[in-house]
């Protein structure tokens, strides 16, 4: 079982709608991740927070408004969606940001399947 | 130019046979690791096995192995007796210690395990 969970599952909204996705992490990690995935593509990387403070916004368009309220949670607040952006979202967390000899490896949840009508 | 390829789009296997996913990496760092993640269809991201430029033995997971070939720039997962449960999209990708957390995806092998 993923040690990385994530709430809820599936989310179905409207484009005035506003929701958010939840992430929650026991690890210990002070790294964690949101990503996209479209269908049969690879996760493509969103936002990384490090120590509770935002690291990398790769350029995401503001209607995704990530927050890391302590070192285990990382939300994702979406406001004024379009159908495009749905998608699956992965949260992902790892002990640090930095690469590492030893790796660092990514550990993911299960997913948000997010759609938007 | 593609950092990350993975060659094979869908690859079926009989159960209880072995079978290997290329992926083959291109990078100009002398620290990076390789990664191979399982991803059902329910969508979780699984990872299965990490192997580190400076490790000198291939990496080994229960079923996994990695056959990291440096000078090839190769980092294959070897599945030994495929189980049904195996079928998956698998994802190779890699991490450069100059991209610090971003990891690089090649675009995945859609595997089918046939009884």
């Amino acid at each position: 079982d993923t040690e990385v969970t994530q709430t809820p599952k599936h989310l179905v909204m409207g484009m005035t709608n506003k929701k958010s996705l939840k992430c929650e992490q026991h690890m210990g990690h002070r790294a964690m991740y949101w990503y996209k995935q479209k269908a049969k593509k690879p996760p493509e990387l969103m936002f990384v927070y490090s120590y509770e403070k935002l690291s990398i916004n790769e350029s995401v368009p503001s209607r995704f408004s990530p927050e890391c309220p302590n070192s285990s949670l990382l939300n994702l607040h979406l406001h004024a969606l379009q159908p495009e952006d749905s998608a699956l979202y992965l949260c992902a967390s790892s002990q640090t940001e930095a690469a590492g000899r030893s790796g660092n490896t990514i550990y993911f949840g299960e997913g948000s399947w997010l759609t938007v009508v | 130019a593609q950092k990350i390829t993975q060659t094979q789009p869908g690859m079926f296997v009989q159960e209880k046979e072995a079978v290997t996913l290329d992926c083959t990496y291109d990078t100009s760092d002398q620290s990076y690791g390789l990664f191979w993640y399982k991803q059902p269809s329910s969508g979780e991201m699984i990872f299965l096995i990490y192997q580190g430029s400076y490790d000198e033995q291939n990496a080994t997971e229960g079923r996994y192995s990695l056959n990291f070939q440096k000078a090839r720039k190769s980092a294959n997962l070897v599945i030994s007796a495929s189980q049904l449960g195996d079928s998956a999209m698998y994802f190779c990708a890699m991490r450069e210690r100059t991209s610090g957390s971003r990891l690089t995806f090649g675009e995945g092998t859609q595997l089918t395990v046939n009884p």
